[in-house]
């Protein structure tokens, strides 16, 4: 749904390791997805994008993986590097009606060099 | 192509005085969101339209938040009578209609700050 007032989860990484990011969805009818970067001071940039008939999609150095039994999204980010550092958003969107956009809650990741 | 263009940057307002919070969409695109963001927190959806229309206001305060997309122009927020709980950073996203995946594309935000 809505993300909600709650203070971001934080996922602490050593530079070079890979990065796991989660994320649970609420709507099972919602049939597109999208991860976002914010950087601090910054808004919201596209990283990639999964549609429903999909459930893994790379890119250069993130992998979407997507289950819709569990209504669960995750953003594998390899060799992480600290230019990764920043808060990390999935969104679910149903084409249904209009599409409206719906953001998770949000994690932070921290790159240790 | 310029991305989208939210100003200001910063915005300082005093208490009970109006914010008005801009923001011009990317070229060709004609769905505007805004999004209201809290340090160390996510993204809450606020109001979604469309050229001179309304879709969704459903994350708006009932009171003393409007928001318009004219036919000409860039999209206002504005906030009336502000309080210290209305000091937050917000991002408007824009979209362009048609498209089979609707990939917003986000300003850098105006940060209010009230006094």
């Amino acid at each position: 749904g809505e993300s909600v007032g709650l203070h971001l989860p934080t996922l602490s990484v050593q530079e070079g390791d890979n990065s796991i990011i989660n994320c649970a969805y609420s709507n099972s009818a919602s049939d597109y997805f999208i991860w976002y970067k914010q950087e601090s001071g910054k808004g919201p940039q596209f990283i990639i994008d999964i549609r429903s008939n999909m459930d893994k999609r790379q890119g250069q150095r993130v992998t979407v993986l997507l289950n819709k039994t569990v209504k669960h999204l995750s953003l594998q980010i390899a060799a992480t590097q600290p230019g990764d550092s920043a808060v990390y958003f999935c969104a679910e969107i149903n084409s249904g009606g209009y599409q409206k956009v719906t953001f998770g809650t949000g994690t932070k990741l921290q790159v240790i060099p | 192509n310029a991305g989208v263009m939210q100003n200001p940057r910063h915005l300082v307002r005093r208490r009970g005085q109006e914010a008005r919070l801009r923001c011009s969409p990317m070229k060709g695109h004609s769905h505007v969101y805004w999004y209201r963001q809290l340090p160390e927190e996510g993204l809450k959806f606020m109001v979604y339209l469309q050229k001179e229309n309304i879709i969704d206001e459903s994350g708006m305060p009932k009171e003393r938040f409007s928001a318009e997309f004219p036919k000409e122009g860039p999209s206002i927020l504005r906030i009336q009578q502000v309080v210290r709980g209305d000091s937050a950073a917000y991002f408007c996203a824009s979209s362009r209609p048609g498209q089979a995946e609707e990939k917003l594309f986000f300003g850098s935000g105006t940060q209010l700050s009230v006094l």
